[in-house]
């Protein structure tokens, strides 16, 4: 099992407000991503990054923001959000180099979002 | 057009039983491919992960395969249990980036039947 967290796992809000997705992983990983699931989807990547203070985004358009002030915590935030933004949002981490099994992500158990 | 195809969409089986789900892809420069499994309302957990000159990797009841050549692999589950019910998602990697970027497939949503 992974020791990446995330929290609320499962949030329901009305238009407009602000939130803050956490997540936060303790094996010390520099890379860390969000992604966006619906269901029968695929996993969609919004945001990443390499390491502190470092953050880019990803292939899915997203109108969230992230930042990565310190190595285990990689929030994510919809200053307003909107029906559109319902969905299940996945937090990953990778270590820098792992030969045995490149490029493996570890997942979190998800923050399922309902905007109402 | 995703670069990573599942099928089938959605399978069930009965306990027992044995089945075996594909994967496509069209990713390249190719670096591995991994199966997830994803239990409803979890993250997905590494199952196997294969590298070009691998074609073929267990792990427990779960045996993956892999033609480079042909662009295909196979997950194949035997003896199924209940606990098996999931989504198994084929991940591909491509070389041609340091982020390493994943291409994921929509998934096999399986249900094993008592």
């Amino acid at each position: 099992e992974a020791d990446i967290y995330q929290t609320p796992r499962y949030l329901v809000i009305g238009t407009g407000k602000k939130i803050t997705l956490e997540c936060s992983q303790t094996m010390g990983h520099d890379k860390m991503y969000w992604y966006q699931q619906d269901p029968g989807m695929e996993l969609h990547l919004i945001h990443y990054s390499y390491g502190v203070n470092s953050t880019e985004k990803g292939d899915l358009s997203s109108e969230s923001t992230v930042s990565r002030i310190r190595t285990e915590h990689f929030p994510l935030t919809l200053e307003s959000a909107r029906p559109s933004h319902t969905s299940q949002y996945l937090c990953a981490s990778s270590p820098r180099r792992d030969q045995r099994a490149p490029d493996t992500q570890y997942f979190g158990p998800g923050t399922r979002l309902t905007v109402l | 057009k995703n670069q990573v195809e599942q099928s089938p969409q959605s399978l069930i089986i009965l306990e027992g039983k044995n089945c075996t789900l594909q994967c496509n892809y069209t990713v390249s420069p190719f670096s591995n491919l991994r199966w997830y499994k994803q239990d409803t309302g979890r993250g997905p957990v590494s199952l196997t992960i294969m590298t070009f000159s691998e074609n073929t990797k267990s792990n427990g009841r779960y045996t993956a395969t892999l033609d480079a050549d042909t662009k295909q692999s196979s997950l194949h589950i035997t003896a199924s249990q209940l606990s098996d019910s999931a989504s198994y998602i084929c991940v591909v990697s491509d070389r041609g980036s340091t982020l390493g970027r994943l291409y994921f497939g929509r998934g096999t949503q399986l249900t094993v039947w008592p």
